[in-house]
């Protein structure tokens, strides 16, 4: 079983829609979690890492955790062109080996 | 904050070459750094992840006699590639926590 799941997608929306990105988690210590943003070759970007439940928001993006549904997505508002990329989960998993685990990624096109 | 920088951003090298890329945190202490490859329209592959002053954990099928890693101090991880061999061409990326921001990558491209 993969430890972080994300619908591969691809997830098409048209222009200024919100885009809904989902992403679960099966390490139910973990306690900090990424989404980043790639495009076609170029490394990941950090959009936003929350560490508690609830929402958490920066600019037009939302990320909300829900630890008991280990449960965390991202929800992108006025979706541009220009957020057309792959959107990575990442979590930190428990115990003393640190580890990023990430989900294999979302595609999303937005639609102009 | 939490700058990584990776140096070099990409390198030709002939077949049978070692090649060094280096990951460095610019304005913070990186307790942890992980290295991952990735090709053409593939995920992020973990290789490894190296703590500060010891040896590097490798993730299953990853050599550690090919892909060195060393983590001397809190802002520098190195990843050398030895005896590099056309298959090994890829896009390595680090990361570093605290803060969980990647470097920019080194595309390596073995001929």
């Amino acid at each position: 079983q993969k430890e972080v799941e994300q619908n591969s997608g691809p997830l098409s929306v048209p222009e200024g829609a919100i885009a809904s990105l989902n992403c679960t988690y099966s390490d139910r210590g973990s306690q900090s979690f990424f989404w980043y943003r790639q495009y076609s070759g170029k490394s990941p970007e950090l959009i936003m890492s929350i560490y508690s439940n609830g929402d958490k928001e920066d600019g037009r993006f939302t990320a909300q955790l829900n630890k008991a549904s280990q449960y965390v997505s991202l929800l992108i508002r006025d979706s541009q062109p220009s957020d057309s990329a792959t959107y990575l989960c990442a979590v930190i998993s428990s115990g003393s080996a640190r580890q990023l685990t990430f989900g294999s990624g979302t595609q999303l096109t937005v639609l102009p | 904050g939490a700058v990584v920088s990776q140096h070099p951003s990409w390198v030709i090298c002939k077949s049978g070459t070692s090649v060094k890329i280096e990951c460095r945190s610019l304005d913070f202490q990186a307790t942890t750094m992980f290295w991952y490859r990735q090709f053409p329209k593939q995920s992020l592959m973990l290789m490894a992840t190296s703590n500060e002053g010891s040896k590097a954990t490798y993730e299953q099928g990853v050599e550690k006699d090919k892909f060195l890693i060393n983590h001397a101090s809190l802002t520098l991880s190195t990843l050398t590639v030895t005896s590099a061999h056309p298959e090994d061409s890829s896009f390595y990326i680090c990361s570093a926590l605290p803060g969980g921001c990647f470097g920019p990558g080194t595309r390596l491209t073995v001929t």
